[in-house]
């Protein structure tokens, strides 16, 4: 089945830690994305890519780091640089920027 | 970008209509209106999107203001699995053109 796919659905780590987000999708989509959720909020923008080998910051990318070296995948490494890493992290994916996105079932986050 | 405003919650008894309405006033020509719902602990999923007329498919209805500075998302019977927060969201073809979610409408449905 085609679809986007983010694993895993609950990851916890210890304070200090960097820890890799993974999404990969089979939609043949040029564009990705990653968002950010903290409870009761709207989605909040990480990081995009609009092509292979290419990504731009959003609007609250310090802290992360993100490579898109093939087209299927697009991981999101959260570093001890972020201040408050604890959060619902979305992937999502689209033909190109701006069209109907598809969105993976999020990685539920916690860092004690 | 354009911005978007919505109730903060809104509350509907089942089988019946609901309208969550969306003010757009600095959309532009070129912006589609797009609507997603997300339901607990899951990614937001599409519902439905229009550029000027009115659009109807399987989830929902959008009437669409006739000046493009307001929309209505028209759920025409609630059902329990419709509680969700749904958003209405600017977007057009220009590269670089993000979904930009706000907080959108959390929509209760009593039984």
């Amino acid at each position: 089945d085609g679809g986007i796919t983010q694993s895993p659905k609950y990851l916890f780590r210890k304070e200090g830690q960097n820890v890799t987000l993974s999404c990969e999708q089979n939609l043949n989509h040029d564009a990705m994305y990653w968002y950010r959720q903290d409870p009761g909020q709207g989605l909040r923008l990480i990081y995009y890519s609009q092509i292979v080998n290419d990504f731009q910051k959003g609007d609250i990318a310090e802290g992360y780091s993100v490579s898109r070296e093939k087209k299927e995948s697009f991981p999101l490494t959260v570093t001890s640089a972020q201040k408050n890493p604890t959060a619902f992290y979305l992937c999502a994916s689209s033909i190109s920027t701006g069209k109907l996105a598809f969105f993976g079932q999020g990685t539920r986050l916690t860092v004690v | 970008d354009a911005k978007t405003t919505q109730p903060n919650s809104m509350e509907s008894n089942e089988e019946e209509p609901v309208h969550l309405p969306c003010n757009h006033s600095t959309i532009s020509g070129t912006d589609y209106i797009h609507w997603y719902r997300q339901l607990p602990s899951q990614g937001p999923e599409y519902v439905i999107h229009g550029l000027t007329s009115n659009v109807n498919n399987r989830m929902a209805s959008l009437a669409i203001a006739e000046d493009r500075k307001s929309s209505t998302l028209i759920l025409h019977r609630a059902t329990l699995r419709d509680a969700a927060v749904y958003y209405c969201i600017l977007t057009n073809n220009n590269a670089g053109n993000m979904l930009t979610f706000g907080g959108g409408t959390r929509l209760m449905v009593k039984p």
